[in-house]
Order: structure tokens, then C-alpha cells, then sequence
């Protein structure tokens, strides 16, 4: 089945380290994204790519880094400048093409990595 | 620039009853999409209903409907015959030419 793998499922990073978020799709998507989510609130896009070895900020890029050097992967490393990291990212990837109003196929999502600073 | 507001930060309603979930948005752009999502306890998004622009007609998938009025620029949820199950988040989103932006969300609770 085709789909969005996001790993680890929990992660605990201690305070000055890096660490990475993995996120794989065998969807044929081109677009990838990468969203936080911190409790009771909405989501946030972080980064965004639309094509292999080539990505945007979104609105709030500072303290994280992304690579886009396979069409299936889009990983995420939330860097020891980001000072409150703890929260709750999530994975999407999307298709491309046509406008926004007729492309119904919104995003798929993965299930998410639930990061906490310790 | 694009927004979406969801001005309730909590629902409750009774199981079996109807209930609207309220979102307006904001931009400048002729085409775009409107989603409605459903993210439970567990975190994942569920996709839920979907409206473009351009469509004449309020969507609908089984339970949920959309009641899209684009010159008001509001896009509210309508979940008929509420279940213990429909008890989660929900988020309405934009999709403009590249990205998906979401609004806060409105937590649901069903009560027998």
C-alpha cells in the first residue's frame, strides 16, 4: 500500500543535540512537507520542497534544516538553535500540478513524530 | 497573504444531534481549495471533505457536508447525526498555488 512512513514514532533529545525525523513516501508525490504542531494549536508549515534537491521556508524555518536528495524522502533535523522544539511533526506530501481550487487530492499525511526535549 | 480562522476552540454536542464547525478564510487568489480534516488522539489527519473554488455545488461525503459561501468566504463543516467516535479535532485548510496553510481548530466532543 502507498503511503507516508514517518520514524521515530517518539523521539527525546536532550538539550544542544540534533536530531533527524525521518519521512519516506512510495506515493510518486513530488511535494513534500514538513509541519509542526504544538499542543491544542494548529499546524505550522516548517519547510517545503516540490522537487528533488530543491526546498523553501515556510514560516518558521529557524532552527531547522531539510534535504531533498531523493524524489521519496524529506528529512527533517531539528537543529540545537531551535529553542523550543518540543511538539508534535507531522509529514505530508502532496501531488503537483493544476490549481489549487481543482485538485482535490489535498495532502496525504504521515502519523507523525512526537518530539520532547529532555 | 492567505488565513484561515476557526473562531470556536471547543464544541459540544449530543450524540445524534448536527453540529457546524465554523471557518472563514482569506485570499486573493481566484482558485483555490478548501479541506476539512479530523486529527484524533492518535495524531494522524484524516481527510474529510474537500470544496474548490470553481465548484458550483456544497460538497458532500456521507455524514459531512460543506457549506461553502464564497462571497462571505466561508467554508463551515456540517456533521449530521453526530457519533461518540466524531469526538477529535478538526481543521479546515487553504490549498493555494503551493502549500496548505490550517487554521487553529475546533475540538469537538460528543456527549451520549
Amino acid at each position: 500500500d502507498g503511503g507516508i512512513t514517518q520514524s521515530p514514532k517518539y523521539l527525546f533529545r536532550k538539550e544542544g543535540q540534533n536530531v533527524t525525523l525521518s519521512c519516506e513516501q512510495n506515493l510518486n508525490h513530488d511535494a513534500m512537507y514538513w509541519y509542526r504542531q504544538d499542543p491544542g494549536q494548529g499546524l505550522r508549515l516548517i519547510y517545503y520542497s516540490q522537487i528533488v534537491n530543491d526546498f523553501q521556508k515556510g514560516d518558521i524555518a529557524e532552527g531547522y534544516s531539510v534535504s531533498r536528495e531523493k524524489k521519496e524522502s524529506f528529512p527533517l533535523t531539528v537543529t540545537s538553535a531551535q529553542k523550543n522544539p518540543t511538539a508534535f511533526y507531522l509529514c505530508a506530501s502532496s501531488v503537483l500540478g493544476g490549481q489549487g481550487g481543482t485538485s482535490r487530492y489535498g495532502y496525504t499525511f504521515g502519523s507523525g513524530t512526537r518530539l520532547t526535549v529532555v | 497573504a492567505q488565513k484561515i480562522t476557526q473562531t470556536q476552540p471547543g464544541m459540544f454536542v449530543q450524540e445524534k444531534e448536527a453540529v457546524t464547525l465554523d471557518c472563514t478564510y482569506d485570499t486573493s487568489d481566484p482558485s483555490y481549495g478548501l479541506f476539512w480534516y479530523k486529527q484524533p488522539s492518535s495524531g494522524e489527519m484524516i481527510f474529510l471533505i474537500y470544496q474548490g473554488s470553481y465548484d458550483q455545488q456544497n460538497a458532500t461525503e456521507g455524514r459531512y457536508s460543506l457549506n461553502f459561501q464564497k462571497a462571505r468566504k466561508s467554508a463551515n463543516l456540517v456533521i449530521s447525526a453526530s457519533q461518540l467516535g466524531d469526538s477529535a479535532m478538526y481543521f479546515c485548510a487553504m490549498r493555494g498555488a503551493d502549500k496548505l496553510i490550517f487554521g487553529t481548530g475546533t475540538r469537538l466532543q460528543v456527549f451520549p
